[in-house]
């Protein structure tokens, strides 16, 4: 079956550094991989989309790469800040069946702290 | 324009009790997934409905069942409660065949099963 894991539970930076997350999978070769923040108490928060076909995504300070024959996803935040302090998931869509999109495979997060 | 609105917030139970927890979607979608998050783990797919039809389903016994409505709001209900069944119960919205686009999750319902 598919996993997916993401390199540290927690990742403690100081501000203004780039923060580097890490998403691998297993078993599975996704047509596009999604990355989510979420807030103590919250849910998540869709932040960005990268295809199969695409090496690399940016979305203001954030920047996604996504490498299939590593089977891996890099995750960056530029120019940190204590507002970035969060949980980030990786998910995955699992195999699609019978045409209709194929629910998200979570990882289980990592713990992003940036310190002032 | 309002996003995914979950009910209730917070909830205790009993062992063996049962629960019903509502989710309305964002306007403009037509899907709604369910998903359970343990303490310290990512979000677990329990099923998913569209047409008020149950599309997909994830690793849950049977007593996880659900229905969607024809207004697209969705009901996740959960009968003879087990203390492993405390999470926090997410919903997501989507567009069925835009679910690429990313899904819109509420905040949550908190269960507590004592």
């Amino acid at each position: 079956s598919q996993k997916i894991e993401q390199n540290s539970e927690a990742l403690n930076i100081q501000e203004g550094k780039t923060a580097t997350l890490t998403c691998n999978y297993t078993n599975y070769s996704p047509a596009y991989l999604q990355w989510y923040r979420q807030d103590p108490g919250r849910g998540p928060v869709f932040l960005l989309l990268i295809r199969e076909n695409e090496k690399e995504k940016r979305k203001e300070r954030l920047k996604v790469t996504f490498d299939t024959t590593l089977k891996q996803s890099l995750f960056h935040i530029t120019a940190s800040q204590p507002a970035d302090s969060a949980t980030y998931l990786c998910a995955l869509p699992a195999p699609f069946y019978g045409g209709s999109q194929g629910n998200l495979i979570f990882g289980k997060g990592t713990k992003l702290s940036v310190k002032p | 324009d309002a996003g995914v609105t979950q009910s209730p917030t917070h909830l205790i139970k009993t062992r063996g009790q049962q629960v019903t927890l509502r989710c309305s979607p964002k306007s403009g979608h037509d899907t709604v997934s369910w998903y359970q998050q343990a303490l310290g783990q990512g979000p677990q797919f329990i099923f998913q409905y569209y047409e008020e039809e149950e599309r997909q389903r994830g690793n849950f016994p049977d007593r996880f069942s659900g229905h969607q409505f024809p207004n697209y709001s969705s009901e996740l209900n959960v009968n003879a409660l087990l203390l492993g069944d405390s999470a926090l119960y997410l919903c997501a919205s989507s567009l069925f065949f835009g679910a690429r686009y990313g899904y819109t999750f509420g905040s949550g319902t908190r269960l507590t099963v004592v």
